[in-house]
């Protein structure tokens, strides 16, 4: 079975640029996270979906951060404008919700650089 | 504020030795535990959850949870080279949402 499936593995781009990731969770997982992780803060949960819906992003840093899940199968994570401080890698996981105790499995990231 | 909390290491082990990591959780009310195994430059890789208090055992891996004193540990048997890696303590506390601790370095030397 396919894991969870992230796209690109690795981003350069200027500050002030655009940059949109993706991810495809696991068949019949219905739980969709995003966590940015980096040396200095860890491993820190930005968002995450149940059934499509947002349910918490408490842990979006700012406005420049925007996520969406327009389906079962697809969500991205868009930073407008980037900046510098945003290098880091990007992991999205997934689960089912409807079990309880569930583990979310990863993707294999995201390596965002901001020049 | 719900915190997972682990001594970040470097915890350095010969090879064959037993490797013992620890993690405190302060949300009494959490329900299961994760440990995650994550190589450098890779991405979390489950490798051992547990629910009950008490032992849980699969291959070299044995995780120990004590909800009353609030921690669990992970206990890796027969310490290999290909163990170095970073370990993360992840804890659920309601709904699927977890709580991930900042991880443990282990180092093991040939």
């Amino acid at each position: 079975d396919a894991g969870v499936i992230q796209s690109p593995r690795h981003e350069v781009t200027e500050m002030g640029q655009e940059v949109t990731l993706r991810c495809k969770p696991i068949s019949g997982h219905n739980s969709l996270f995003w966590y940015r992780q980096t040396m200095m803060r860890g491993l820190e949960l930005l968002i995450y979906f149940n059934n499509n819906v947002p349910i918490d992003d408490s842990g979006m840093p700012e406005d420049r951060f925007s996520a969406k899940m327009p389906n079962a199968s697809f969500s991205t994570l868009k930073i407008q404008p980037s900046e510098p401080r945003d290098s880091a890698v990007y992991f999205c996981a997934s689960t089912r919700k409807d079990r309880a105790n569930q583990p979310q499995h990863f993707g294999d990231g995201t390596r965002l650089s901001i020049l | 504020q719900k915190e997972v909390e682990q001594n970040s290491g470097p915890l350095s082990v010969p090879e064959g030795a037993i490797a013992s990591l620890n993690c405190t959780y302060s949300d009494r009310g959490s329900q299961s535990f994760f440990w995650y195994r994550q190589y450098s430059g890779k991405s979390p890789e489950l490798i051992m959850f547990i629910y009950s208090n008490g032992d849980k055992e699969d291959g070299r891996f044995t995780a120990q949870l004590n909800k009353a004193s609030q921690y669990v540990s992970l206990l890796i048997r027969d310490s290999q080279p290909s163990d170095s890696a970073t370990y993360l303590c992840a804890v659920n506390n309601a709904g699927n949402m977890l709580t991930f601790g900042g991880g443990t370095r282990l180092m093991v030397k040939p």
